[in-house]
């Protein structure tokens, strides 16, 4: 089966701390997104990449880093600089601008 | 910059009708896609419209009017089910994706 993967699906953290947010596709997209969302709300983007070995900031990278060294894979870090990291991030990928898939989502809890 | 307005709440009965709107200022602009959302889930795809005029894919249709940057999500015969949040989001020529705010759906029985 296609699709995309994110573990964990929850993940705790130590203010202070980096952590890194795992994203897989199997659907051979060349582009793929991280979003954030906080409760009731939209979803805001981190980060994208239409390509391997390059990608675009979004709204609020601040604090975020990203790498895309293989097509599959577009891991997200939460660093330490990030001042509000508590939210629920999404991965998704796309092929033809048209569509987005979505993976499962990580709950990232920083106390 | 690039913005989308979307009412925050709309209630409906079962069996009924709904609009849900969305406006949007935007360049670049390529599509306007739909998508749904269920409590701690990931969105998840319902449209997508890149020329004016509607798009029916069963229960739920989609339109868009580029000329007055609008676009609306029809859901017909509403369920139980389809209680939910909704969201528009732009693509714009770069395929990076903009998404609006949200609408909350609550279906009453």
């Amino acid at each position: 089966d296609g699709g995309i993967t994110q573990s964990p699906k929850y993940l705790f953290r130590k203010e202070g701390q980096n952590v890194t947010l795992s994203c897989e596709q199997n659907l051979n997209h060349d582009a793929m997104y991280w979003y954030r969302q906080d409760p009731g709300q939209g979803l805001r983007l981190i980060y994208y990449s239409q390509i391997v070995n390059d990608f675009q900031k979004g709204d609020i990278a601040e604090g975020y880093s990203v790498s895309r060294e293989k097509k599959e894979s577009f891991p997200l870090t939460v660093t330490s600089a990030q001042k509000n990291p508590t939210a629920f991030y999404l991965c998704a990928s796309s092929n033809d601008g048209e569509r987005q898939y979505f993976g499962p989502g990580t709950r990232l809890t920083v106390t | 910059g690039q913005s989308l307005e979307q009412p925050s709440e709309v209630t409906a009965v079962e069996g009924a009708i709904v609009q849900i709107n969305c406006t949007y200022q935007t360049s670049g602009f390529y599509g306007l896609s739909w998508y749904q959302q269920h409590d701690g889930g990931a969105p998840t795809f319902l449209s997508y419209n890149a020329l004016d005029g509607l798009e029916e894919t069963g229960r739920f249709s989609s339109f868009l009017s580029r000329s007055d940057s609008y676009g609306y999500l029809l859901l017909q015969e509403l369920q139980m089910k389809d209680s939910a949040s909704y969201f528009c989001a732009v693509t714009n020529y770069g395929q990076n994706f903009v998404f609006g705010p949200g609408t909350r759906l609550s279906v009453l029985p």
